[in-house]
């Protein structure tokens, strides 16, 4: 069965830097784009970033965009999230999430871990 | 930019009802980019429907999801105590990439 898990996740002060882990089980993790969702305390679901599966490719939102950089290891079956320049509002949990190949849905997501910016 | 709009924000239901939840998106929706999730407290959401109206693996027959264009539902026929939860939809393809309605919540009357 496809098990997502995410770490890394932990109190960080503004302007510092943190990195997120996901390791990926129970599919072709080669075969799918992978992505980085992320919800705010008490609030909605916000996308990230997403990677294609051969790592060469990726899109960010635009308030993520120049300060968080997405990356995978496929030797691994993991994929990253580096968050550079952090801001109050980066307070967040974050998921990550498996493509729904061809649906641009996300069909299997991790439990999340927990990012706090705070001084 | 897209923005997708659900209604209502909360609704409170018995068990067994029928219930009827909203997303209308700003701009026209392929029905193929279009996804609803389920999401308990403390809890990962979790894939309903993709595609408008398909529904995922392992999601019981009481939901489901229609809609086109502007204009998409998701049905649930005959509510379970564990139905209870915040709804989501989503969209694929246009600036923002992806995004997420704002959600809708379903409390026990």
């Amino acid at each position: 069965q496809v098990q997502l898990v995410e770490s890394g996740g932990g109190v960080v002060q503004p302007g510092r830097s943190l990195r997120l882990s996901c390791a990926a089980s129970g599919f072709t993790f080669t075969s799918f784009a992978m992505h980085w969702v992320r919800q705010p305390p008490g609030k909605g679901l916000q996308w990230v970033a997403i990677i294609s599966g051969d790592g060469r490719v990726a899109y960010y939102a635009d308030s993520v965009k120049g300060r968080f950089t997405i990356s995978r290891d496929n030797s691994k079956n993991t994929v990253f999230l580096q968050m550079n320049s952090l801001k109050t509002e980066d307070t967040a949990v974050y998921y990550c999430a498996k493509d729904a190949a061809g649906y641009g849905s996300f069909d299997f997501w991790g439990q999340g871990a927990l990012v706090t910016v705070s001084s | 930019e897209i923005v997708l709009t659900q209604s209502p924000g909360t609704l409170s239901l018995s068990p067994g009802e029928r219930v009827t939840l909203s997303c209308r998106a700003s701009q026209s929706v392929s029905s193929t980019f279009l996804a609803w999730y389920q999401q308990k407290p403390g809890q990962a959401p979790r894939l309903l429907i993709y595609g408008a109206s398909s529904r995922a693996t392992g999601i019981p027959d009481r939901f489901s999801g229609s809609g086109s264009g502007t204009d998409f539902t998701l049905t649930i026929s005959g509510l379970e105590p564990e139905d209870f939860a915040v709804y989501y939809c989503q969209q694929y393809g246009s600036s923002p990439m992806y995004s997420f309605g704002q959600g809708t919540k379903l409390e026990i009357k």
